[in-house]
């Protein structure tokens, strides 16, 4: 079973550009998540999503930054028109339902996405 | 608001010893807490889980506790090997959902 895949591991944007990040949670996993990390800093709740719904995006910037998980591909990040304080790595875990409708606790998380904008 | 406090200064052991690392919680009462790990480059892996009406749980050679009243819980590695050496991680979920919320986690160095 392939963990949490995540693309591109590295991401060099100007200002201005827009940065597309894709995560592909584990094999039965429909709970996406994902997080922000800052250097020298812990990881930031963005948003929570399962398939066609976003359930929780209180950690989301109001502008510019986006998420969608479809019913068909990967969950996707999209951060418009990207600036500097943008930099940063960018986590996506996935944790999957378990038997009775009970959610599993435990996350699994990809590699990240390291995104450096110039 | 939540917070969570993990010693921010990096904890050196000698290989063999025991390390202990400290989670700190306020304004809050989690049904449950996670341990991960994070090597540089990569993504946390989760260790250990432990619910609020867990005192201790144990995974081969970890230990965590976990004191409601105190609102701490307590992350033992015994006979410590430099492969042990990351950054730890204390993570409690927050809003009714799965959201983790993170400390900034303790850098460990398991020194030969």
């Amino acid at each position: 079973n392939a963990g949490v895949m995540q693309n591109p591991r590295h991401l060099v944007r100007r200002r201005g550009q827009e940065a597309r990040l894709r995560c592909s949670p584990m094999k039965g996993h429909s709970h996406v998540y994902w997080y922000r990390q800052l250097p020298e800093e812990g990881l930031k709740f963005m948003v929570y999503l399962q398939k066609e719904n976003i359930i929780d995006e209180s950690g989301m910037p109001k502008e510019r930054f986006s998420a969608e998980f479809p019913k068909e591909g990967p969950s996707i990040l999209r951060i418009q028109q990207v600036v500097r304080g943008d930099s940063a790595a960018y986590f996506c875990a996935s944790s999957p339902t378990l038997d009775g409708g009970r959610d599993s606790y435990e996350q699994y998380f990809g590699p990240g996405t390291r995104l450096t904008v110039t | 608001s939540q917070k969570i406090e993990q010693n921010s200064e990096a904890l050196n052991i000698q290989e063999g010893k025991t390390a202990t690392l400290t989670c700190n919680y306020t304004n809050y009462s989690p049904a449950y807490l996670q341990w991960y790990r994070q090597d540089p480059g990569r993504g946390p892996v989760f260790l250990l889980l432990i619910r609020e009406n867990e005192k201790e749980k144990r995974k081969e050679r970890l230990k965590v506790t976990f004191d409601t009243t105190l609102k701490q819980s307590l992350f033992h590695i015994t006979a410590s090997q430099p492969a042990d050496s990351a950054t730890y991680l204390c993570a409690l979920p927050a809003g009714g959902y799965n959201k983790l919320i993170f400390g900034a986690g303790t850098r460990l160095a398991v020194h030969p």
